[in-house]
């Protein structure tokens, strides 16, 4: 298996709802990510984790909370979204932390914020 | 932090011709440059990379061209095709394993 999944692809909350997006990779990385990317923009690095613990979190609002339940799982899970938090939000994952490790993207979960 | 610019934002091309991409960074530190290939809706995937030590890589059509010391490197796609037409960043990183995103550049090749 050499994908990361990503489930719901398309996701529609209120502001007042609580949901969870999930990641799953099965290719033995033990680094993962969470991206949030606007139309026609980069990515833009959210949370990183390196071997099950948080590592980097580019001071993202409380309202996005990241938990990395197993060395193939990442959650992130959204509470009290406003609607700028619009956005594709992406997972990916690495080998390793170091230099030459490329990413592996998933699809992505198209989030709108009602 | 890093900081990486990438021209054009937009480039079209008539299919049978080159296409050319540059992105500059500014941290002498980085020594990893992937490129990504994101069509419209979908998720970015890797097409090529470089490292430092390397001054240029070839993949078929594609190639990647590093000058370390004016901290530039770009991606060269001949003879396009329709199906080349997407959105490319190029990115950078110092081995901490977060990579830096150029601002992408939005490629239409004509048939």
């Amino acid at each position: 298996d050499t994908e990361v999944t990503q489930t719901p692809k398309h996701l529609v909350m209120g502001m007042t709802n609580k949901k969870s997006l999930k990641c799953e990779q099965h290719m033995g990385h033990r680094a993962m990510y969470w991206y949030k990317q606007k139309a026609k923009k980069p990515p833009e690095l959210m949370f990183v984790y390196s071997y099950e613990k948080l590592s980097i979190n580019e001071s993202v609002p409380s309202r996005f909370s990241p938990e990395c339940p197993n060395s193939s799982l990442l959650n992130l899970h959204l509470h009290a979204l406003q609607p700028e938090d619009s956005a594709l939000y992406l997972c990916a994952s690495s080998q390793d932390m170091g230099v030459g490790y490329g990413y592996t993207f998933g699809s992505g979960t198209r989030l709108t914020v009602v | 932090g890093e900081n990486v610019e990438q021209h054009p934002s937009t480039l079209s091309v008539q299919e049978g011709d080159s296409a050319v991409i540059k992105c500059t960074y500014s941290d002498s530190a980085s020594n990893y440059f992937p490129w990504y290939k994101q069509e419209l809706g979908k998720r970015p995937q890797l097409i090529i990379d470089i490292r430092s030590n390397v001054g240029e890589k070839k993949d078929q059509r594609i190639a990647v061209t590093l000058n370390k010391t004016a901290k530039h490197f770009s991606l060269h796609i001949t003879e396009t095709q329709p199906e080349d037409s997407a959105v490319y960043f190029c990115a950078a990183s110092n081995g901490g394993n977060q990579f830096y995103f150029g601002t992408g550049t939005s490629l239409t090749v004509i048939p």
